[in-house]
């Protein structure tokens, strides 16, 4: 089975703190994506890497920025952290097989920013 | 961009049958994806559809109309378990790596 692991279920941080979510993945994956989820919104993609040391800018980058040293490992960080930062973030990692695509998701993390 | 529409809630009772529609509006689109979500977990893959027509996988099915930017995902034989949130993603041609995802619809299955 597929594993996905987000550092913390729970998280609460002060304005203007730096935050580190980290997930991990072990099937060795080349694609991670990073969301974060609000009630009436949806899922809306922050960053996203296709290798390791790649990433792009998803819709929502602002505020946001990623890192990906390792393959299994894909960390978001929140420079500043903003009340409007307050969501659920949600990783996953995906697998391609010719034409058909799976993306598994973490259990994700419930960040508060206070 | 993509403008993805799909309803709120629906409510259906055990054993019955239920489909959640997805309309999309999209400057390039490659694939239609569902997830279900229960309270409080994770998304979770349900299908993926790049052709028109059906798919079926055991008790749920998903349709795909390209033309018509239409897509539907066909719950059968209704548990207490399939209540849950289920998500429409669209895949973007340009950039197949992106998602956009609908708001999600809830389902609550009634005894």
């Amino acid at each position: 089975d597929v594993k996905v692991t987000q550092s913390s279920r729970y998280l609460v941080k002060r304005t203007g703190e730096k935050v580190f979510l980290e997930c991990v993945q072990d099937m060795d994956h080349e694609n991670m994506f990073w969301y974060r989820q609000d009630p009436g919104l949806g899922l809306r993609l922050i960053y996203f890497s296709y290798d390791v040391k790649m990433k792009e800018k998803g819709d929502i980058p602002e505020g946001y920025s990623v890192s990906r040293e390792k393959k299994e490992r894909f960390s978001l960080i929140l420079e500043s952290a903003s009340t409007n930062q307050t969501s659920m973030y949600l990783c996953a990692s995906e697998i391609r097989t010719g034409s058909s695509y799976e993306q598994y998701f973490g259990p994700g993390t419930r960040l508060t920013v206070t | 961009g993509q403008n993805i529409d799909q309803p709120t809630e629906m409510t259906a009772t055990e054993g019955a049958i239920v489909q959640i529609n997805c309309t999309y509006q999209t400057s390039g689109f490659n694939g239609l994806f569902w997830y279900q979500q229960h309270a409080g977990e994770a998304p979770t893959f349900l299908s993926y559809n790049v052709l028109d027509g059906l798919e079926e996988k055991g008790r749920f099915s998903s349709f795909l109309s390209r033309s018509k930017g239409y897509s539907y995902l066909l719950l059968k034989e209704l548990q207490m378990k399939d209540s849950a949130s289920y998500l429409c993603a669209v895949q973007e041609r340009s950039n197949d790596y992106k998602l956009s995802f609908g708001a999600g619809t809830t389902v609550t299955v009634r005894a």
